[in-house]
């Protein structure tokens, strides 16, 4: 157990729609990022939040989206869902303040667009 | 900017045989290195990580990494492999300045039978 959790676990969309993914950070960390792991494929860094604000993103188009909260926990957001958007989409909660330690990983959600 | 290379995407091996799983990376800045394991529908769990000092790393499961930055190399090893082994293996390295995202390999499969 990291102490990471995303929900949902799975879920299937249809093309064109939009989703929202939440991950719960683990206790004390005040840095998020969101992965993108396409099948067969390592994961690819969307976007880090430190402290509410964006602090990176990676080759991503402005569909996908972030919010961190006041808690720490974050969502992700995408809208105009394509089919290439299937994937197992990662979060990871870290410390940044003191040095860069580890990444801690949820389970992952499991993305499916029809 | 970063990147990962793992030269192996399969490696079959019998159990209790040693496993050498190779990675090399590319990157301007300095790094910290890691290695993640994932097991079937699951997210990353750390394996072992190189941040500073002595350049062997242990970690969990028996595994162990040398740095390597000569070579710029951080292959994993472990002396006598189980079937629970048997997952997906990523590498991944972050720079160390700005610790803003994780750079991951394309990720091997290690296949461990009797």
């Amino acid at each position: 157990e990291t102490g990471v959790t995303q929900s949902p676990t799975h879920l299937i969309k249809t093309r064109g729609q939009q989703v929202t993914l939440r991950c719960s950070s683990q206790s004390g960390h005040n840095t998020v990022s969101w992965y993108q792991q396409a099948l067969g494929q390592g994961p690819q860094f969307i976007f880090q939040y430190y402290r509410e604000e964006e602090n990176g993103r990676g080759n991503f188009p402005p569909r996908f989206s972030g919010l961190q909260f006041p808690n720490y926990s974050s969502e992700l957001n995408v809208n105009a869902l394509e089919l290439d958007d299937s994937a197992l989409y990662l979060c990871s909660s870290s410390v940044q303040t003191g040095g860069f330690t580890e990444a801690f990983f949820g389970q992952g959600t499991r993305l499916t667009v029809v | 900017a970063q990147s990962v290379t793992q030269l192996d995407s399969q490696v079959p091996v019998f159990e209790e045989a040693p496993v050498e799983l190779r990675c090399n990376y590319s990157s301007s800045v300095s790094v910290y290195l890691f290695w993640y394991v994932q097991y079937p529908n699951q997210g990353l769990q750390l394996l072992l990580k190189y941040l500073s000092g002595s350049t062997l790393v242990k970690g969990i499961n028996g595994f162990e990494a040398e740095f390597n930055k000569s070579q710029t190399s951080f292959h994993l090893r472990k002396p006598s492999v189980h079937i629970s082994d048997t997952a997906e293996y990523f590498c991944a390295v972050i720079d160390t300045g700005t610790a803003s995202k994780l750079t991951f390999g394309t990720g091997t499969r290690l296949q461990v039978t009797l």
